[in-house]
């Protein structure tokens, strides 16, 4: 069955760059794309970006200048890199295969940005 | 990027109630509109798309309608487990854009 799966660390120092892992299993990245959304606690879900299953990628504009989406097919992985975190940037970040809508969602993985 | 803007923020309702969300798009999003129920701790879980294609496993008390820039999702006799915030989704355009949120309780 279609699974997600976030990892990545739970606490990241103000200014450092957050790196995620999403390993799928169930369906292939070269068939369909993923996305990365994150949600504020508390707060709605924001689109953060997506890799395509071609291997493009795009990105929400407000994030664009500190994100990257990359992905490795022969590990089922897609990684998101996130550089200069805020305060602001803590919240739940969770990969979903993404075909217009997200149906299949990782549990989420609760990032906090403090010192 | 499009807007969308969901209203009410929170609903309190009783059990047996019909309560119904609205979210109006900045733009027409040709009914590229999909509903999500997200319990604490969860992610959220597609309910509806394209307006109102319930998916698998949705129980029929949830609907969806509307067109062009306004729309609107209701549960008919409130249960107990739909006790839960609801958002909106826009797939029409990139970036994709959410709704604030309906936080549901009981009264």
């Amino acid at each position: 069955q279609v699974q997600l799966k976030e990892s990545g660390p739970g606490l990241v120092q103000p200014s450092e760059t957050l790196s995620l892992t999403c390993t799928v299993s169930g369906f292939s990245l070269t068939s369909y794309s993923v996305s990365w959304v994150r949600q504020p606690s508390g707060k709605g879900p924001e689109w953060m970006g997506r890799m395509w299953y071609d291997g493009d990628t795009a990105y929400n504009s407000a994030l664009k200048s500190r994100l990257s989406i990359s992905r490795d097919t022969s590990k089922n992985q897609v990684f998101l890199k996130m550089n200069s975190l805020q305060t602001d940037d803590t919240g739940t970040y969770y990969c979903t295969r993404d075909r217009g809508v997200f149906a299949y969602w990782g549990q989420g993985t609760l990032v906090t940005v403090s010192s | 990027d499009i807007q969308m803007t969901q209203s009410p923020p929170s609903l309190s309702a009783s059990l047996g109630d019909k309560v119904t969300i609205t979210c109006q798009a900045s733009q027409n999003i040709n009914k590229y509109i999909a509903w999500y129920q997200q319990k604490p701790g969860k992610a959220p879980r597609l309910l509806i798309r394209y307006t109102s294609t319930l998916e698998s496993g949705t129980p029929s008390r949830f609907s969806g309608s509307g067109s062009g820039r306004d729309y609107s999702f209701s549960i008919s006799n409130v249960e107990s487990e739909d006790i839960a915030s609801y958002y909106c989704l826009q797939y029409d355009n990139l970036p994709r854009t959410f709704g604030g949120g309906t936080k549901l309780e009981l009264k």
